[in-house]
């Protein structure tokens, strides 16, 4: 079974910038997450995609992030523009449902530099 | 909110010593709960996790957690770790659809 699967695996920008990641979900997996991961600490959920639509996404910057998963299937997540603080590893996850007694699959992240 | 607190930042230990990792969460209703590994250059992998039943839970490469519910706890065991077990630990929670998890601990196992 193929797993989740994440692009660019590692990026570069200058602050101002945009950029783009990209998932997509374990096939047949309803829910779809994005995390941040900075370094040293925990993954904080950004955005729970139920389908194509959005569950949470309280812990979003709104400001400058962006998600979306318009057929339901694969994600992309924007930052525009960037901070330096945004310098993380983007963790994609997914879950054939949403909800408890259901565990999520992680993707290999991309880790975005904001120089 | 809910959080997790796991209690090491980073444990060291040699070989054949026996691991226990603390994690506490703070939530009163139903939850879920997991230990995830991330080993050096991977992505999170599942440990073990707890639905209902049985409190005491095996995992994979010999783990196994407990999860007490008047403690809010659910601890990581091994009995004896191995030079591959080096990694960072997290604990995480899902309650009433709220994913978290906690900032990680690092183990070193020492050859």
């Amino acid at each position: 079974e193929a797993g989740v699967a994440q692009s660019p695996r590692y990026k570069i920008i200058e602050k101002r910038q945009s950029v783009a990641f990209w998932c997509n979900p374990i096939s047949g997996h309803a829910t779809l997450y994005w995390y941040q991961q900075i370094l040293g600490q925990g993954p904080k959920l950004l955005i729970q995609f139920q389908n194509n639509g959005v569950v949470d996404d309280s812990q979003l910057p709104k400001d400058r992030f962006s998600a979306e998963r318009l057929k339901g299937v694969d994600s992309t997540l924007k930052i525009q523009p960037a901070k330096l603080e945004d310098s993380a590893v983007y963790l994609c996850a997914s879950s054939p449902q949403q909800g408890l007694n259901t565990e999520a699959f992680f993707g290999q992240g991309t880790r975005l530099t904001v120089v | 909110a809910q959080s997790v607190s796991q209690h090491n930042h980073h444990v060291i230990l040699s070989e054949a010593a026996s691991l226990e990792l603390g994690c506490n969460y703070s939530y009163g209703g139903t939850v879920n709960l997991f230990w995830y590994v991330q080993y050096p250059g991977q992505h999170l992998q599942l440990l073990l996790k707890y639905f209902s039943g049985d409190p005491l839970v095996k995992g994979i490469k010999g783990f196994e957690a407990e999860f007490i519910k008047s403690k809010f706890s659910f601890n990581l065991r091994k009995p004896s770790v191995q030079w591959s077990d080096t990694a960072e630990y997290f604990c995480a929670v899902n309650a009433d659809n709220d994913m978290r998890f906690g900032a990680g601990t690092r183990l070193t196992v020492k050859p």
